[in-house]
């Protein structure tokens, strides 16, 4: 089983409508959650932390669920911009950086 | 967010040459710093870590007399392709961060092909 499972979609997202997924990880010593994103054929970086109250920046709502093992992203009123793949990113208790494989949304017009 | 720089680019070579790819953070100081590699419509792998003063760590399969890394400094690694090969053609990524549970940041990657 892999460390930190994504959909990998792709989600097909009307612009202006809201799209949300999740990343799910198996160790539950877990200590840091992140989002990243990549376009294609660049760098991933950094969208978002993800802190255990949860937390919002401006269209972007992170949440994590350590009872369930699992983290969320939500995406309100999508751009044509937010079309990438979002990669979900967790440290485990060695501070080891643990990828899933991105799950991959398209905005379409 | 910090600025980690990696150079060159882009890179072609010729089969059995080496190539040598910097990776330096630019206004912080990396403890640790990630190699990465990434294979068309595939997530990243990681390769090895290194720490500054010590020597990588690498990931099972990744062959460390062929990918020589050197964290000489907390600003500065570098990850050296020995006797390229195409199938060693890919995207190679560095990362670095602060903190053992903080952020990391990517370098631009640098897109190697070896003909």
């Amino acid at each position: 089983r892999k460390e930190v499972e994504q959909d990998p979609g792709p989600f097909n997202v009307p612009e202006g409508a809201t799209v949300a997924f999740n990343c799910t990880y198996s160790n539950s010593a877990s200590q840091s959650f992140f989002w990243y994103r990549q376009d294609c054929r660049k760098e991933p970086k950094l969208l978002m932390s993800v802190y255990s109250s949860g937390n919002e920046d401006g269209r972007f709502t992170a949440q994590l669920n350590r009872a369930s093992q699992y983290i969320s992203l939500l995406i309100r009123d999508s751009k044509l911009s937010d079309s990438a793949t979002y990669l979900c990113v967790v440290t485990d208790s060695w501070g080891k950086l643990q990828f899933g494989a991105g799950t991959q949304v398209v905005v379409t017009p | 967010g910090a600025v980690v720089s990696q150079h060159p680019s882009r890179v072609i070579c010729k089969s059995g040459t080496s190539v040598k790819i910097e990776c330096r953070s630019l206004d912080f100081q990396a403890t640790t710093m990630f190699w990465y590699r990434q294979f068309p419509k595939q997530s990243l792998m990681l390769m090895a870590t290194s720490n500054e003063g010590s020597k990588a760590t690498y990931e099972q399969g990744v062959e460390k007399d062929k990918f020589l890394i050197n964290h000489a400094s907390l600003t500065l690694s570098t990850l050296t392709v020995t006797s390229a090969h195409p199938e060693d053609s890919s995207f190679y990524i560095c990362s670095a961060r602060v903190g053992m549970n903080t952020e990391a940041f990517f370098g631009q990657g640098t897109r190697l092909t070896v003909v």
